[in-house]
């Protein structure tokens, strides 16, 4: 099982849908996490951090569930700059960072006039 | 601020060809890495460097070297390069928490 899983998708919607991606880590021990979105052909960008509280960003809101080991990310009135792949992304230990931070596979988002 | 900058941008190789992708960061940061990523695989972590002078293995080091001249350059060196290395390889750097800023890729083909 990879330690970190995402719905590769894709995920086809509508302008002004809101969707929702999740993403489940199995390593227990992880210690913070993040959304990182990737356009095509470009580089990963970090998009937000992930707390425990949740947190809000304009139209996107991460939650954190540690029991089930997911975290959450959704996304309200779509616009089409939303287009990308969303990475997942966890860090196993907040002191050292070097090998520990463990990027999920991606899911695509593809919002449709 | 360029950022993350990476050399060259697209690059094809013959099977056995060696080469040397090239890796600069202008944001003072003590940590480097290089990934691929591949189709459905997600980042994968070749190699990091928590500090100059300092090198250490990732999750698939096997067929790659690297070098980090200085605090600012960090290289990843492919011998002899096999068809499973088409990929692309990402550069990243970060400094004391684990956000990570990237390079905008070199697209390799190994024919």
């Amino acid at each position: 099982r990879k330690e970190v899983e995402q719905d590769p998708g894709p995920f086809n919607v509508p302008e002004g849908a809101t969707v929702a991606f999740n993403c489940t880590y199995s390593n227990s021990a992880s210690q913070s996490f993040f959304w990182y979105r990737q356009d095509c052909r470009k580089e990963p960008k970090l998009l937000m951090s992930v707390y425990s509280s949740g947190n809000e960003d304009g139209r996107f809101t991460a939650q954190l569930n540690r029991a089930s080991q997911y975290i959450s990310l959704l996304i309200r009135d779509s616009k089409l700059s939303d287009s990308a792949t969303y990475l997942c992304v966890v860090n196993r230990n907040q002191k050292t960072s070097y090998d520990k931070v463990i990027f999920g596979p991606g899911t695509s988002l593809s919002v449709i006039p | 601020n360029a950022g993350v900058t990476q050399t060259p941008k697209f690059q094809v190789l013959k099977t056995g060809q060696s080469m040397t992708l090239q890796c600069a960061q202008d944001m003072n940061h003590n940590s480097m890495y290089w990934y691929r990523q591949d189709p459905g695989m997600g980042l994968r972590l070749i190699y990091y460097s928590a500090s100059e002078g300092t090198t250490d293995k990732g999750e698939v080091p096997n067929g790659y070297n690297v070098s980090r001249l200085n605090k600012r350059e960090f290289s990843l060196r492919l011998e002899s390069a096999a068809p499973s290395q088409t990929s692309v390889y990402f550069c990243a750097s970060s400094d004391a928490g684990p956000t990570q800023y990237f390079g905008p890729g070199t697209r390799l083909t190994v024919l």
